[in-house]
């Protein structure tokens, strides 16, 4: 089967830097993207990474190793809005998107 | 540029009763389409999805249809609901084709309660 796995919650303090995991097992790979999503909102994109290694925008960046079926978001100088939801999703070869069920990041002053 | 709308934004429906969500994308032609229902918890669950007027592709069998009677509108309906249809909805857009790159927007969501 095909599945996204990311740790269900994070805590991280303000001003830190906190690193989101992901680890997929898909049919074939075409992209992996990071949404972010406050509590009752929609997702809203965040990165996009097919070539392994590091893709960096502003405060967040994210990072893939296609080879580990592995990528991580790094959020550096946490600001209480970056609480959220953070949803890992990888293409497969049909360009299907798979999605993991979320990391719920809490930041705490 | 690109707008995704999506109404309403929550409803509370009894059990039986009939659903019509509703779902416009302006400043685009011909985008790929999707409705997604998410539970408490979960991940993104793809209910339907479309690639142009009148072609609906459905990924879980289950009492909710959808339709697509114009290029930049899709609908999500039920004759009868369950209590288990409770949960949040989302539209999407994407470019059309296939390509790896090609983001999902999301519309703000509708919150439905079955009771």
């Amino acid at each position: 089967g095909q599945n996204i796995d990311q740790p269900t919650e994070m805590t991280a303090t303000e001003g830190a830097i906190v690193q989101i995991n992901c680890t997929y097992q898909t049919s074939g790979f075409n992209g992996l993207f990071w949404y972010q999503q406050h509590a009752g909102e929609a997702p809203t994109f965040l990165s996009y990474n097919v070539l392994d290694g590091l893709e960096e925008k502003g405060r967040f960046s994210s990072f893939l190793s296609r080879s580990k079926g592995y990528s991580y978001l790094l959020l550096k100088e946490l600001q209480m809005k970056d609480s959220a939801s953070y949803l890992c999703a990888v293409k497969n070869s049909n360009y299907q998107l798979i999605w993991g069920a979320g990391t719920k990041l809490i930041i705490k002053p | 540029s690109q707008t995704i709308h999506q109404w309403p934004a929550t409803l509370v429906q009894p059990v039986g009763s009939p659903l019509s969500l509703e779902c416009t994308v302006e400043g685009t032609s011909n985008p790929n389409l999707y409705w997604y229902r998410q539970a408490a918890g979960r991940g993104l669950q793809l209910l339907f999805y479309s690639v142009g007027i009148g072609q609906i592709s459905s990924e879980v069998p289950q009492n909710l249809s959808a339709s697509r009677p114009q290029d930049r509108q899709f609908i999500l309906s039920s004759k009868k609901l369950l209590l288990s249809d409770s949960g949040f909805y989302l539209c999407a857009w994407s470019a059309t084709g296939d390509s790896g790159a090609n983001v999902l927007t999301f519309g703000a969501g509708s919150r439905l309660t079955v009771l």
